[in-house]
């Protein structure tokens, strides 16, 4: 079935240092991905998404590339801030008049100053 | 625009207490509606959704039950809840589409006592 593989966390940076957060899928056909925010007691926002193979989002500097050949989609940011941090979730949407979003576990990221 | 109520937004409520959390959606019609859990340090759990009033689909079996009594409604119920009913409680709505992903409201905390 399908399902979404997100790196295991917590991640700590130092501010300014460049960010990567694994992705990869297992899907039939031509899924969506997505990237979620979620800040400290808030619900979950949409960062970027791509709907297509070789689609790259991008959103608040944060880029992710949709690469079927390897079924994933990393997140990526060059710069990262303290405002930052958060837990990423990456996501997979298939599906016509049920939209289905398969969830990864999710990755927590704290940036220090 | 589209906008996602859900409230309240925290909650502390006694063992066996009943439940009753609401989210209603604005600007839109016939979307698909979703509330999912989150406990804890962990991902996210689809509990139930639904495609339109009256229809309901549960992804666990559990102490929880939802409904949909008009368009843009959805309510999240228990009878007696317990204490593994503890969580950040998410509501969300998509549009038909493999594009559309997700909006998520705001969340409710839960905290069964």
């Amino acid at each position: 079935g399908d399902s979404v593989t997100q790196m295991e966390g917590p991640v700590t940076l130092s501010e300014e240092a460049f960010l990567t957060i694994n992705c990869t899928y297992t899907a039939t056909g031509y899924p969506s991905l997505f990237w979620y925010v979620q800040y400290p007691g808030e619900g979950l926002q949409l960062l970027l998404k791509a709907t297509k193979a070789d689609d790259k989002g991008s959103n608040k500097g944060f880029e992710a590339t949709y690469r079927k050949e390897t079924t994933s989609f990393h997140l990526e940011k060059g710069s990262v801030q303290v405002s930052d941090s958060a837990v990423y979730f990456c996501a997979l949407f298939r599906g016509s008049t049920l939209g289905r979003l398969y969830f990864g576990r999710g990755t927590q990221l704290t940036v220090w100053p | 625009s589209q906008t996602i109520h859900q409230w309240p937004a925290t909650l502390v409520q006694p063992v066996g207490s009943p439940l009753s959390l609401e989210c209603t959606v604005e600007g839109t019609s016939n979307p698909n509606l979703y509330w999912y859990r989150q406990a804890a340090g962990r991902g996210l759990q689809l509990l139930f959704y639904s495609v339109g009033i009256g229809q309901i689909s549960s992804e666990v079996p559990q102490n929880l039950s939802a409904s949909r009594p008009q368009d843009r409604q959805f309510i999240l119920s228990s009878k007696k809840l317990l204490l593994s009913d503890s969580g950040f409680y998410l509501c969300a709505w998509s549009g038909q589409g493999k594009g559309y992903g997700y909006t998520f409201g705001s969340g409710t905390r839960l905290t069964v006592v």
